[in-house]
């Protein structure tokens, strides 16, 4: 069965530094795509970075990067520089050969000022 | 602003009743996604159309339908509606059939409580 496991259900950091969200997933495919979304208390989803299982590199959008870890697979997500903005609920999410997008349960993150 | 649009915003109806919930893609795209995502829940997967047609089929309930119509737009149909149907229903859309390489881009919700 393909599943999303986010272990960490809240994390809080303090403002500027830098915190990573935890994502692991199973599947048997080989070929699969990864995503990480922001819901903040508006309640809107939006996409914050994607990943490209067959390819090795990591991706980046400005403060927010995956480690990418295919073997183990691990999917974490760090969040540099955090800022009060970044304050909300982050899914992880697979999607693989049946076209439906699996999601985590979610991580709560608060940013102290 | 995704360009996707959702109405209505918040929709409150009793037990065994009936609502439709409205989706405009945003311009351009020929998917749409209908999603549920419970009190602080993940989302769960309904159902894809694709340009017309149903491409895809989560975990949805029978009483449960869905269509997209000639101008893109979808409609969520849910009927003899329970208590445990009150949840956030989001609709995204994205610009091919194809799922897993495009992006979902989501609408704001439609909240949907059920009294």
């Amino acid at each position: 069965a393909q599943t999303v496991t986010q272990s960490q259900p809240e994390m809080s950091v303090q403002e500027a530094e830098t915190v990573t969200l935890s994502c692991t997933y199973d599947t048997s495919e080989s070929d699969y795509y990864l995503f990480w979304y922001k819901q903040p208390p508006s309640r809107q989803m939006i996409l914050v970075i994607r990943q490209e299982a067959y390819k090795q590199q990591n991706a980046t959008e400005n403060r927010f990067s995956v480690n990418f870890q295919k073997a183990a697979k691990s999917f974490s997500l760090k969040i540099s520089d955090s800022q009060l903005g970044d304050a909300a609920m982050y899914f992880c999410a697979y999607i693989g050969s049946n076209y439906q997008l699996i999601w985590g349960a979610g991580t709560k993150l608060i940013i102290k000022p | 602003d995704s360009g996707v649009t959702q109405t209505p915003k918040h929709l409150i109806t009793a037990t065994g009743q009936r609502v439709t919930l409205r989706c405009s893609p945003r311009s351009g795209d020929l998917s749409v996604y209908w999603y549920q995502q419970s009190l602080d829940q993940g989302l769960q997967f309904l159902i894809q159309y694709y340009n017309g047609e149903e491409r895809a089929k989560g975990n949805i309930l029978e009483r449960f339908s869905a269509q997209q119509f000639p101008d893109l737009h979808s409609e969520l149909n849910l009927s003899s509606l329970e208590l445990g149907d009150s949840a956030l229903y989001f609709c995204a859309s994205s610009p091919s059939a194809s799922a897993r390489t495009d992006t979902q881009y989501f609408g704001p919700g439609t909240r949907l409580t059920v009294l």
